[in-house]
């Protein structure tokens, strides 16, 4: 069965926190990708990326970073939390486009819902 | 510029009746088209995809819908069932360039199963 699983489903932390949010997948997906959606916004890309050590940015990068050292797992970090990052945090993974015969869908994790006071 | 939305934000109908949930793209490049069924607490989960080759693909009770002349997308549900209560997001990718990863997602539409 495919999974993503991300490493906490809530989390709280003080503004100027640096905080981490892990996401691992097991399907061998070469895409991974962070997303947080807030209400009335519905999903906003915060960075991608398409194989290890490669990133690219989304939609909203900014305050953002991450990291991809191993295939199967993608980091998004907050160096410096702030209130406006409070959010709930989805992270997704799917195969190449470039592959033959697959699907193209992202799938998703449970999400982690950060709070920042 | 790419955007996919959504014609009615919420939508609200009797157990047993069929739904529709319309989406609108506006880029004509958009090769592949999806749906996912977000539950309150959980993470998006794929319904049902179409590529631009189609006009019509049928799941277990969901069909989806392509109309490429007016860029129009819509999800029907046949005898809609308490359980299918959710927000239910259309999004599209295109192929080629640096964005063949990307999906870009509409806002989203709640509808609401009355038993």
């Amino acid at each position: 069965d495919v999974k993503v699983t991300q490493s906490s489903r809530y989390l709280v932390k003080r503004t100027g926190e640096k905080v981490f949010l892990e996401c691992v997948q097991d399907m061998d997906h070469e895409n991974m990708f962070w997303y947080r959606q807030d209400p009335g916004l519905g999903l906003r890309l915060i960075y991608f990326s398409y194989d290890v050590k490669m990133k690219e940015k989304g939609d909203i990068p900014e305050g953002y970073s991450v990291s991809r050292e191993k295939k199967e797992r993608f980091s998004l970090i907050l160096e410096s939390a702030s209130t406006n990052q409070t959010s709930m945090y989805l992270c997704a993974s799917s195969f190449d486009r470039k592959l033959a015969g697959v699907s193209y869908e992202q799938y998703f994790g449970p999400g982690t819902r950060l709070t920042v006071t | 510029g790419e955007s996919v939305g959504l014609h009615l934000p919420t939508l609200s109908v009797q157990e047993g009746d069929n739904s529709i949930i319309n989406c609108a793209y506006s880029n004509s490049a958009s090769d592949y088209f999806i749906w996912y069924k977000q539950e309150s607490g959980k993470g998006p989960q794929f319904i049902i995809d179409i590529r631009s080759n189609m006009d019509k693909r049928q799941g277990q009770r969901v069909t989806v819908l392509l109309n490429k002349t007016v860029k129009h997308l819509s999800l029907q549900i046949a005898a809609t069932q308490p359980g299918d209560s959710a927000v239910y997001f259309c999004a599209e990718n295109r192929n080629g360039g640096g964005s063949n990863y990307k999906l870009t997602f509409g806002k989203g539409t709640l509808l609401t199963v009355n038993p």
